[in-house]
């Protein structure tokens, strides 16, 4: 069971906007501003799409964005594409034993 | 281009031990934090275990910790997961992973290899 909550499907039609959440606590996401995003396609390794709450690596479409607000962070996917259908993972820096935990994958279907 | 392969998974019998590595290639080895994270097959993701850039801080997931131990060798540009008393749970593909930074602060992972799957079976 992880520390982290995220919805297990959501969907869209093309050219929509998309927000999957990931909640925590006051021990992951709400202590620091170390949430990143990953998407995963089947049999592919995953990919970073945002870190450290809201930025974006170099090469990622500026249709993903992350914002956080307490403990709760959020994707947003705008401009729904075809190729966004894939898995979305949340991960938070975690106070404890454990300085890493993923969320459990929220998989999104364009419709 | 940068980078990350692995290698050393395969077949390995419960209570064994087995050796995964990582050929890094393409960006400045030793300028990164590197990280191991394995996957269930159908299932999510799980971080392993981490290292700073010059090895000198380590750090595992309470499920390996005492049985893995990670290293690195910055001459060579290679990372490695010795793995102890392997379980049936430890079955998965891990993947290699490079940090956005040097230290392990923000446990973000920008460039991730394949991964090499381990089956842990009698």
């Amino acid at each position: 069971q992880s520390a982290l909550t995220q919805p297990a499907s959501v969907s869209g039609s093309p050219g929509q906007s998309i927000t999957i959440s990931c909640t925590g606590s006051s021990t992951n996401i709400g202590a620091y501003n170390y949430v990143s995003w990953y998407q995963q396609h089947p049999g592919k390794a995953p990919k970073l799409l945002i870190y450290d709450v809201s930025l974006r690596p170099s090469g990622v479409s500026n249709r993903f964005s992350g914002s956080k607000s307490g403990n709760t962070a959020s994707l947003h996917i705008s401009g729904l594409q075809a190729e966004d259908e894939a898995d979305y993972y949340c991960s938070s820096y975690t106070i404890g034993t454990t300085p890493s935990v993923f969320g459990p994958g929220t998989k999104v279907t364009v419709l | 281009e940068v980078q990350l392969v692995e290698s050393g998974g395969g077949l390995v019998q419960p209570g064994r031990s087995l050796r995964l590595s990582c050929a890094a290639s393409g960006f400045t080895f030793d300028d990164y934090a590197m990280h191991w994270v394995r996957q269930i097959p159908g299932k999510g993701l799980e971080w392993v275990s981490g290292i700073s850039w010059n090895g000198g801080i380590t750090a595992y997931a309470d499920t390996v910790k005492g049985r893995f131990t990670i290293s690195r060798d910055n001459a060579k540009n290679s990372l490695s997961l010795q793995m102890d008393s392997l379980r049936a749970d430890d079955m998965a593909l891990y993947f290699c992973a490079k940090d956005v930074q040097q230290e392990l602060e923000e446990y973000a992972f920008d460039i991730w290899g394949q991964g090499t799957m381990v089956t842990v079976s009698s």
